[in-house]
């Protein structure tokens, strides 16, 4: 089954407003969160991360919530831009028997309107 | 700035045919990845490495094998390429706490 979970599949919001993003996932031994933005033809490019010893970490406009006891996390995007409108993939992962691989949501696709 | 590059940048292969998917990092990463993208499952991993001459199965490894002879190259290998194979894959690399991927910029692969 899918490991991580991304609920939405879209999602739209009027410029200047606040965008929550959610992700849900199953392994609690997942230790690293992280979101992705991918623009169409373009590869994706880590946004901001956070490690399971934080419930959240801010940077700029960006911010990550984690909630560990309910396997969730979420990007919430404040004063939202139309050039924020791409495809946001969350992602977790863990360091196990050196082995290091993360795992991907399906995605959510953010359009901010003008 | 971290440098992953792959090759083909898009492909048209037959079903049945033989496919090989390249890419090359010059970022000195231990840990090499191949997804496939997907419209409405994001990003599917298909193997993985973190040393050369040993792979790893990711989560939908089946049709597909994959090769790291060397620390800086990682193919994927379609021996029998199928419809249900049409897709963007991405390469990427990262080191060893594999905390940032660096994408490349993605094959287009149709199979006809």
């Amino acid at each position: 089954g899918q490991q991580v979970k991304q609920s939405s599949p879209s999602l739209t919001v009027q410029e200047g407003g606040i965008s929550i993003l959610n992700c849900d996932y199953e392994n609690d031994m997942f230790d690293y969160f992280a979101w992705y933005k991918k623009y169409p033809d373009n590869s994706p490019t880590l946004l901001i991360s956070v490690r399971s010893n934080v419930d959240k970490r801010e940077d700029g406009r960006l911010t990550v919530f984690l909630n560990k006891s309910g396997k969730h996390f979420s990007l919430h995007i404040t004063a939202s831009q139309p050039e924020d409108t791409a495809v946001y993939l969350c992602a977790a992962g863990m360091n196990q028997g050196g082995s290091a691989k993360l795992i991907f949501g399906e995605g959510t696709k953010l359009t901010v309107s003008s | 700035e971290a440098a992953v590059t792959q090759s083909p940048r898009s492909k048209v292969a037959v079903t049945g045919g033989k496919v090989t998917l390249s890419c090359h990092q010059t970022n000195n990463h231990d840990y090499m990845y191949w997804y496939r993208q997907d419209t409405g499952h994001g990003l599917r991993l298909i193997h993985y490495s973190y040393v050369a001459d040993s792979t790893e199965k990711g989560d939908i490894p089946d049709g597909y094998k994959a090769s790291r002879p060397s620390q800086e190259n990682f193919s994927l290998i379609l021996e029998l390429a199928s419809l249900s194979q049409t897709a963007v894959y991405f390469c990427a690399s990262s080191g060893l706490s594999a905390e940032t991927l660096y994408f490349g910029s993605g094959t287009r692969l149709t199979v006809l």
